[in-house]
């Protein structure tokens, strides 16, 4: 079982949908959440990354982190035709000397 | 401008032929690291580097060398030994204390064919 699972996707919703991506993890040492876009054919970029459980908002993208149920949600309110691209889930742990572990990604389609 | 490169973008290689693929950074991090992305997939890690010198492999390192003399620069050689090379590859660097956030550079599509 590999520690991180991401909702596999693809993903497709309506211009202005509210959207949710969605992992779990098993390693309960796992201390920073992060989320990452990658557009097709190009390199992931850092979307927000949270500390502990609790919510963080940035614009129109939300990231939560349950650490008791040792679940994260990214949610993107408003989604636009920009927003389709992968979406990647990652986490680190202090004591793994911040070695990232990432899900596989959601692919999101976002129809104008 | 701070950030990662890598080069070249495309690459082209026959079968049987060792190639070097280029990451530098002027992010002045300490950890640098390699995946490779099949088309559908997520990251695999091949190598990782936190420190000058010093580096460790990674879920998939088989078929696959680096070295990291300098802080700035951490080359992945693919060689011949790798059964399936044809990838996209991607390094990426991190700081050294937490949240160790990981910024990416623009890949590399390799082809062997």
């Amino acid at each position: 079982q590999k520690e991180v699972e991401q909702d596999p996707g693809p993903l497709s919703v309506p211009e202005g949908a509210i959207v949710s991506l969605n992992c779990t993890y098993s390693n309960s040492a796992f201390q920073y959440f992060m989320w990452y876009r990658q557009y097709s054919r190009k390199g992931p970029e850092l979307l927000m990354y949270t500390y502990s459980s609790g919510n963080k908002e940035d614009g129109r993208f939300t990231a939560q982190v349950d650490k008791s149920s040792k679940y994260i949600s990214l949610f993107i309110r408003d989604s636009q035709p920009s927003d389709s691209a992968t979406y990647l889930c990652a986490m680190s742990a202090q004591t793994n000397a911040g070695k990232s572990t990432f899900g596989d990604g959601t692919t999101l389609t976002v129809k104008p | 401008d701070g950030g990662i490169t890598q080069s070249p973008k495309y690459l082209f290689r026959k079968e049987g032929q060792n190639v070097t693929l280029s990451c530098e950074q002027n992010l002045n991090h300490d950890a640098m690291y390699w995946y490779r992305q099949d088309p559908g997939q997520g990251l695999r890690l091949i190598y990782y580097s936190q420190i000058v010198n010093d580096f460790q492999k990674g879920d998939i390192a088989e078929g696959y060398s680096v070295s990291r003399e300098k802080k700035e620069s951490f080359p992945l050689t693919v060689t011949s030994a790798q059964k399936n090379p044809t990838a996209f590859y991607l390094c990426a660097s991190s700081g050294a204390s937490g949240p160790y956030e990981q910024y990416f550079g623009p890949g590399t599509r390799l082809t062997v064919t």
